[in-house]
């Protein structure tokens, strides 16, 4: 079974340009989160998808930030326009079943460095 | 709110020694403990987690972690370490709820282990 994929694995760009960040969950994983970590510290959780729905948005920095799950399979975050303090890896994590106990699976994470 | 305090950046170890990575918490609420581990160009994996019971919890790798609720501290152990144990680490926790809603978690700022020869 193939585990949680994120599309590109590293991204260089300049200020003011837009990136978009694809996850693609494992299948079947209804439950889809964004965490975020900048500059080697915490990771910070973003926001938290059920099937298409937006169920936890309030670790969204600011309206830069937009994320969508159309159809309920694989989700993108755009950053529109970056701003260096965007840089940082940005991880996905699916769960087949929602809530705080059950195990989520990350995926290796996009590298992001805004110039 | 709750918060997670890793209180090692960096821990280095020979090869075959036991290692402790600590791990402190804060939360207002009970929460469910988890470490992950984060092996180079791979995503987070989950060595274990505490959700209720026995406070001594034994996950994959033979690491094991206590939970001590009067220290709010969640610390990792290995009795002996290997060289492919070098890898970040992650401990974490989420706020008590059946909702399955509820679901992020409040990581630390993660302790880099490396195992020497």
């Amino acid at each position: 079974e193939a585990g949680v994929t994120q599309f590109p694995s590293h991204s260089v760009i300049e200020k003011g340009q837009t990136v978009t960040l694809r996850c693609d969950p494992i299948s079947g994983h209804d439950n889809l989160y964004w965490y975020r970590r900048v500059m080697g510290k915490e990771i910070k959780f973003l926001l938290h998808f059920v099937k298409e729905s937006k169920q936890d948005e309030s670790g969204m920095p600011n309206n830069r930030f937009l994320a969508e799950r159309t159809g309920g399979t694989y989700s993108t975050l755009k950053v529109q326009p970056a701003e260096l303090e965007d840089s940082g890896v940005y991880f996905c994590a699916s769960s087949q079943v929602g809530g705080a106990r059950e195990t989520q699976y990350f995926g290796p994470g996009t590298r992001l460095l805004v110039l | 709110a709750q918060s997670v305090t890793q209180l090692d950046s960096q821990v280095p170890v020979f090869e075959e020694a036991p290692v402790e990575l600590r791990c402190n918490y804060s939360s207002s609420v009970s929460v469910y403990l988890f470490w992950y581990v984060q092996y180079p160009n791979q995503g987070l994996q989950l060595l274990l987690k505490y959700l209720s019971g026995s406070t001594l919890v034994k996950g994959i790798n033979g690491f094991e972690a206590e939970f001590n609720k009067s220290q709010t501290s969640f610390h990792l152990r290995k009795p002996s370490v290997h060289i492919s144990d070098t890898a970040e680490y992650f401990c974490a926790v989420s706020r008590t709820s059946y909702n399955t809603n509820a679901g992020k978690s409040t990581f630390g700022d993660g302790t880099t282990l490396t195992v020497k020869p």
